[in-house]
């Protein structure tokens, strides 16, 4: 399958925890990597490989994969960490292709 | 700082055809795969193509299979998207985006271009 489910909007409250999933097939095979969009801008890399955090993205963001799905998970909730997520994995059909999810709108209240 | 500089906004004609540049400034552009990927007005990101400058190899997704033509110029640190027969569903910003060095095939994008926008309209 060449497709990857997340769910269309989140909400946490300022503080607390939040994890925003990503379902495919894919992911059994490879490792899902995660964007950050704030509007108008391009995404952001927050999560990569089995749970690696690029230089300058808070350690409050934390990835993990079980079966088909992956996850972001954010630890206290920040204001400014509200956004659109967005997951990708490589295709597991064997095409090279690569497949993004639908992303997740974040809201924090 | 390595960046990535997309050409500017574009206007086109239903059934004429686009090319988007992206030029990479510092670092070694040809031992990083290039990938392109699209949104459309408050939609998702979609993967295009990619092109493995190194190997001089492309890739496209089969949604765009013989309309879009991804290519790089080595000697100008340059890569391009084209993309033919365009129809309105096509308006969106168009990124191009380095990816992760370890694999040319990882789907893990550590840098995006700033966008270009196309727009086609009659």
């Amino acid at each position: 399958s060449s497709e990857l489910t997340q769910d269309p909007a989140v909400s946490v409250a300022l503080g607390q925890t939040v994890r925003i999933t990503c379902q495919g097939d894919s992911l059994r095979s490879y490792y899902a990597s995660w964007y950050q969009q704030k509007p108008g801008q391009a995404p952001v890399l927050v999560i990569y490989g089995k749970n690696n955090r690029p230089s300058g993205i808070p350690d409050r963001f934390s990835g993990s994969s079980s079966g088909n799905t992956a996850s972001l998970t954010i630890t206290g909730a920040q204001a400014e960490d509200e956004a659109d997520y967005y997951c990708n994995s490589r295709d597991s059909s064997g095409n090279h292709n690569v497949v993004f999810g639908g992303g997740t709108k974040l809201t924090v209240l | 700082q390595v960046q990535l500089v997309q050409s500017g906004a574009e206007v086109k004609k239903p059934g004429s055809s686009v090319k988007v540049s992206c030029k990479a400034s510092g670092g070694t552009f040809s031992s990083y795969t290039i990938s392109w990927v699209r949104q459309a007005p408050g939609q998702g990101l979609e993967w295009m193509g990619r092109i493995i400058p190194i190997l001089g190899i492309a890739n496209y997704a089969q949604k765009f299979q013989g309309r879009v033509t991804i290519t790089a110029d080595k000697s100008t640190s340059t890569a391009y998207m084209e993309l033919s027969s365009l129809r309105s569903e096509d308006t969106a910003v168009y990124y191009c985006a380095r990816v992760h060095r370890g694999n040319y095939y990882d789907s893990t994008i550590t840098l995006w271009g700033q966008g270009t926008l196309v727009t086609v309209s009659s």
